[in-house]
């Protein structure tokens, strides 16, 4: 199993300019989510989805949508990026919404906006 | 609204072990204590959890109060590679309310 997977690396936008994160998983997760992490500070949940069809908002939702077609992807949508986006982007997934279930990560997304 | 709360940073010597303390005086029944852990701006990695039973897996052991307001989890070797950021999170049992919310975690550096 590669786990959970994101692209690109690294990235870097001009304001105003938009872009997809992408996040995969091959673990047959039902539930994934995306954090932030901006320097100094604890990740914030940005939106998540409980299965194929189903998402929601986090705390930190405005600026980003996300959609969940697949079990497998669940892409985060930049529309007019800002500088204040400038952070590192990481996707999760655990198995079903059990809360017994760990959370596995990605590497995380650098992104930049100037 | 924090749910825990954490000593902002610890160290320990290479060989000792790492004991690392969690508040959590609100805890709900239905909530579990979890651990996880940031190494240098990777993803965060689960490390164990519980719900008033003390555990111990291959990482670490998990300490948990009678009262389960506080929590302890101990690296029993801890070693240079044990550096990170360490998240203490509360979270409901089950359904959509049982997302992951992290705070600023402890930062342990381990010295040689």
């Amino acid at each position: 199993n590669a786990g959970v997977t994101q692209t690109p690396k690294f990235q870097v936008l001009k304001t105003g300019q938009s872009m997809t994160l992408q996040c995969a998983q091959d673990m047959n997760h039902e539930y994934m989510s995306w954090y932030r992490q901006d320097p100094g500070m604890g990740l914030r949940l940005i939106h998540y989805s409980v299965g194929a069809g189903i998402t929601d908002q986090g705390e930190v939702p405005n600026g980003y949508n996300v959609s969940r077609s697949t079990t497998e992807d669940f892409p985060l949508r930049l529309l007019s990026a800002a500088p204040s986006q400038t952070s590192v982007y990481f996707c999760a997934s655990r198995a079903g919404t059990s809360g017994t279930n760990e959370q596995y990560f990605g590497p995380g997304t650098r992104l930049t906006v100037t | 609204d924090a749910k825990t709360t954490q000593p902002t940073s610890m160290d320990c010597a290479e060989g000792r072990a790492a004991n690392l303390p969690c508040n959590h005086s609100t805890i709900s029944g239905n909530e579990y204590v979890y651990w996880y852990r940031q190494i240098h701006s990777q993803g965060p990695q689960y490390i164990i959890h519980g719900l008033k039973n003390n555990e111990t897996n291959e990482m670490a052991s998990l300490i948990i109060t009678e009262d389960r307001k506080s929590s302890t989890l101990i690296l029993p070797h801890a070693t240079l590679r044990d550096t990170a950021v360490y998240y203490c999170i509360v979270r409901p049992l089950t359904g959509a309310n049982s997302k992951l919310t992290f705070g600023k975690g402890i930062t342990l550096s381990v010295r040689p």
